[in-house]
């Protein structure tokens, strides 16, 4: 596909549930962020790959946030021991640019909705 | 501290209105800006840069420094206008305010 592919799109865990949360950047894009969109909020930045290289986990709310990206394509969001507080959308977004003209031209993914039961 | 602030959750105009959404910003330094919108159902899309200074949609922002401002206009709205619009400041990664929800009436 042309975009930012992500999923699944919907996902509902149980309260202490581990999830994996699939990212497909457009292809040959070297940046990509993850953010984080809560309800009635805008989205907040989580984690940012150059390649394979996370540059950035500053976002990252808890030790429970873990990201990846091996190969420098995919990425996977991973939320260890799921709490209610973790219910947003997950957004992907990649870049052909890098710092700091990335934010230039960004290209957001659908998103993945997340709800913690 | 870095902040984008847009006031208004929901603004709600009859078709041919003029539109103003408002985004104020917090930095130190020298602020780059951007409008997003999100029609529904589809994704997060760029609508425009404050320093491109460009016409999109009949949407225009001006960056007022002394202000900190970026608020978005439009002379005369449109139903296709209504979506969700988020100002954001540009730093090493995006800082979005909370969104201001516009609705179109026919």
């Amino acid at each position: 596909g042309a975009g930012v592919s992500q999923s699944p799109r919907y996902k509902v865990a149980k309260r202490g549930q581990d999830v994996a949360l699939r990212c497909d950047p457009i292809s040959g894009h070297v940046s990509l962020f993850w953010y984080q969109q809560a309800l009635g909020q805008g989205p907040e930045f989580l984690t940012y790959f150059q390649n394979e290289a996370q540059l950035d986990k500053s976002g990252l709310p808890s030790d429970r946030f873990f990201a990846e990206r091996p190969e420098g394509s995919v990425s996977t969001l991973k939320i260890q021991r799921t709490q209610q507080e973790d219910s947003a959308v997950y957004l992907c977004a990649s870049s052909s640019l890098v710092p700091p003209l990335t934010n230039e031209k960004l290209f957001f993914g659908s998103g993945t909705q997340l709800s913690v039961l | 501290a870095q902040r984008v602030t847009q006031p208004e959750k929901l603004l709600s105009v009859f078709k041919g209105a003029p539109v103003e959404l408002k985004c104020n910003y917090s930095y130190s330094g020298s602020p780059e800006l951007f409008w997003y919108v999100q029609y529904s159902r589809q994704r997060l899309q760029l609508l425009l840069r404050h320093i491109s200074r460009e016409s999109i949609k009949g949407f225009t922002a001006d960056l007022n420094k002394g202000e900190t401002s970026f608020h978005l206009k439009k002379p005369f709205a449109q139903e296709e206008d209504s979506a969700m619009y988020y100002c954001a400041l540009n730093t090493d990664k995006l800082i979005f305010g909370t969104g201001t929800r516009l609705q179109v009436f026919p």
